[in-house]
């Protein structure tokens, strides 16, 4: 059974990076695709973007210019970095597997989410 | 906005049938995922690929497919299925979009 487990700073304040890193374990990272995803309080899912095992990446549009994610695949993890934080940053952060064939992109794997509180 | 639009709220009555829609135009090409998600827990994938449960969901969950809607749909609905449920599919650029999110009362 695939695991993952989020870790980072719970709190982290406005303009800083906020960095957290999802740890696999349970299987292999490769062949997959790894995504974050965040649930501001309150609201609904948002998806932030992925990586695939060979490091290529996609981030949703919005986020584009301050998301970095990278993957450290002979340790089976992935990071996510997300500059010039602000309060509209505060989430419950998760990271997922995604599978992704014939047409369908899913997540069938999630750690249990860190919640990252952006303030001063 | 989003570009997946569900009801937000549906109402059941236990062992009735729920149905929740999810509209878009991007459903008319892609196929559509659906998380169940409950309160400090982390989301369930319960359909993929409009239609296919994935190992250990229960058979009561199936998804439909017409158009651009997809339809999420619980039959026998039990109180354990009372949560919030969030459609996805991904566009043509390969962006993920969820829907804003249904939940689910059971009464």
């Amino acid at each position: 059974q695939v695991q993952l487990q989020e870790s980072g700073p719970g709190l982290v304040k406005p303009s800083e990076t906020l960095s957290l890193t999802c740890t696999v374990s349970g299987g292999s990272i490769s062949g997959y695709y790894w995504s974050w995803i965040r649930q501001p309080p309150g609201k609904g899912l948002e998806w932030i973007g992925y990586i695939f095992y060979s490091g290529s990446t996609h981030y949703k549009p919005s986020l584009k210019n301050r998301v970095t994610i990278s993957g450290d695949m002979s340790k089976n993890r992935f990071s996510l970095k997300l500059s010039s934080a602000t309060a509209a940053d505060t989430a419950v952060y998760y990271c997922a597997r995604t599978i992704a064939v014939a047409g369908t992109f899913a997540f069938d794997f999630w750690g249990q989410g860190t919640l990252v509180t952006v303030s001063a | 906005s989003f570009d997946l639009t569900q009801p937000p709220s549906v109402s059941v009555s236990p062992g009735q049938t729920a149905s929740i829609a999810c509209s878009g135009d991007v459903l008319g090409a892609k196929y559509a995922s659906w998380y169940q998600h409950k309160p400090g827990q982390s989301p369930v994938l319960v359909i993929y690929q409009n239609y296919r449960r994935p190992s250990g969901i229960p058979e009561r969950f199936s998804g439909s497919h017409s158009g651009n809607t997809a339809t999420l749909t619980i039959s026998g609905t039990q109180a354990m299925d009372e949560a919030d449920y969030y459609c996805q599919a991904w566009d043509s650029t390969s962006t993920v979009l969820f829907g804003g999110g249904t939940k689910l009362t059971v009464l």
